[in-house]
């Protein structure tokens, strides 16, 4: 398995662009995560998804939206990416595991610069 | 869910155990303590966790003291590639549970 993949790696965003990062796992997990991580900064949660067709605002929802029309793909969207936004977002999936259990797997994370 | 506490640093020598404290004095009865680590630039990666009874597994130890308002995590023999923060974070353990992340602990082994 990949557990959860994420593009692009790395980008760098003008001031208004939009992006679209994406973010895939082949676990069959139903829920899934965006994070994000300012420079020396725990996580913060962004959207979550329960399963296809659910999703939910978390701490920090303002500037994104998100879509889960697969178990699969989680993608987030900036529509007009600001400065503050700068950060690493690292999308994450859970589901119940062998001992009963739902820790998550985090992906490696986008790297995403405005200016 | 309930806060938690830990230092924001500490450091280790290599080949030693590692035993990172954290605080959860206002945890309830149904509140699982969980243990990530970010290894520099990576994602957060799953530890261990537990409920009230100690726990060990291939990568660490968690003890949890009776009242379950603290909690230490041991790594028995640091390695240099221990390096990272630890996070300690207390949730309800259902299905989608969403974590909060805090400071954590930046631990660096050294050798």
């Amino acid at each position: 398995n990949a557990g959860v993949t994420q593009t692009p790696k790395f980008r760098i965003l003008k001031i208004g662009q939009s992006m679209t990062l994406q973010c895939t796992q082949d676990m069959n997990h139903n829920y899934m995560y965006w994070y994000r991580q300012d420079p020396g900064m725990g996580l913060k949660l962004i959207y979550y998804s329960v399963g296809a067709g659910i999703t939910d605002k978390g701490e920090v929802p303002n500037g994104y939206n998100v879509s889960r029309s697969t178990t699969e793909d989680f993608p987030l969207r900036l529509e007009l990416a600001a400065p503050s936004q700068t950060s690493v977002y690292f999308c994450a999936s859970s589901g119940l595991g062998a001992g009963g259990t739902y820790e998550q797997y985090f992906g490696p994370g986008t790297r995403l610069t405005v200016t | 869910d309930a806060k938690t506490t830990q230092p924001p640093s500490m450091d280790c020598a290599e080949g030693r155990a590692a035993n990172l404290p954290c605080n959860h004095s206002t945890i309830s009865g149904n509140e699982y303590v969980y243990w990530y680590r970010q290894i520099h630039s990576q994602g957060p990666q799953y530890i261990i966790h537990g409920l009230k009874n100690n726990e060990t597994n291939e990568m660490a130890s968690l003890i949890i003291t009776e009242d379950r308002k603290s909690s230490t995590l041991i790594l028995p023999h640091a390695t240099l590639r221990d390096t990272a923060v630890y996070y300690c974070i207390v949730i309800i353990e259902t299905s989608g549970s969403r974590l909060t992340f805090g400071e954590g602990t930046q631990l660096t082994v050294n050798p």
